[in-house]
């Protein structure tokens, strides 16, 4: 079974400056994909960004970007020029390609932004 | 833009009471999920539609839930008698189907439900 570890409670930021989420996962497949979510309070969790493992080149959404490395099985989130906005809980995930494959999240981290 | 609806947004009720949630989701998702969020914790799937069908339940307590999707397009949640331990967020999600190309779950605001 896939497992996805997210060993940071939480975090803080000072706003405009980067922070890097980090997440590690367990898996035996060699074809899946990956994602960061984040759930602001009161409201609903959004996709930030996705990497498809087969994929070598890290994703990016503008001030979001990932550095994947498939070998230690990590995928952690860089947000750059953090903005107030920011302030979340972040969720990685993990899904194989199967068609009922499901979504193994994380237990999350909250992240909050200082002004 | 079109958005995944859930209610109530919130419940309280008493053990062993009988509760129901609804979802519709965004118009001509075939897939639908129903997920679990206990404070602290991620998501996690507790039943998975393709139109009117399940394909995955295997996370269900089938003892005290049940789902359904009649027409293959809104879902009620229900879980009877209710117990301490359900107390959780209840997620419904939806996407345009599911496999290959990976088509993003949209997620519904939740369903806060507190058992006393």
């Amino acid at each position: 079974a896939q497992t996805v570890t997210q060993s940071q409670p939480e975090m803080s930021v000072q706003e405009a400056e980067t922070v890097t989420l980090s997440c590690t996962y367990d898996t035996s497949e060699s074809d899946y994909y990956l994602f960061w979510y984040k759930q602001p309070p009161s409201r609903q969790m959004i996709l930030v960004i996705r990497q498809e493992a087969y994929k070598q080149q890290n994703a990016t959404e503008n001030r979001f970007s990932v550095n994947f490395q498939k070998a230690a099985k990590s995928f952690s989130l860089k947000i750059s020029d953090s903005q107030l906005g920011d302030a979340a809980m972040y969720f990685c995930a993990y899904r194989g390609t199967g068609a009922n494959s499901k979504l193994t999240f994380g237990k999350g981290i909250t992240l909050s932004v200082r002004p | 833009e079109a958005e995944v609806a859930q209610s109530p947004r919130y419940k309280i009720t008493e053990k062993s009471q009988a509760v129901a949630f609804w979802c519709d989701p965004i118009s001509g998702h075939a897939t639908l999920y129903w997920y679990r969020q206990i404070l602290g914790q991620g998501p996690e799937l507790l039943v998975q539609f393709q139109d009117e069908s399940v394909v995955d339940d295997s996370q269900l307590p089938k003892d005290r839930f049940s789902a359904e999707r009649l027409k293959g397009v809104d879902s009620t949640l229900k879980i009877q008698p209710a117990e301490l331990g359900d107390s959780a967020m209840y997620l419904c999600a939806s996407s345009l189907t599911a496999g290959r190309p990976y088509n993003e779950q949209f997620f519904g605001p939740g369903t806060r439900l507190t058992v006393l």
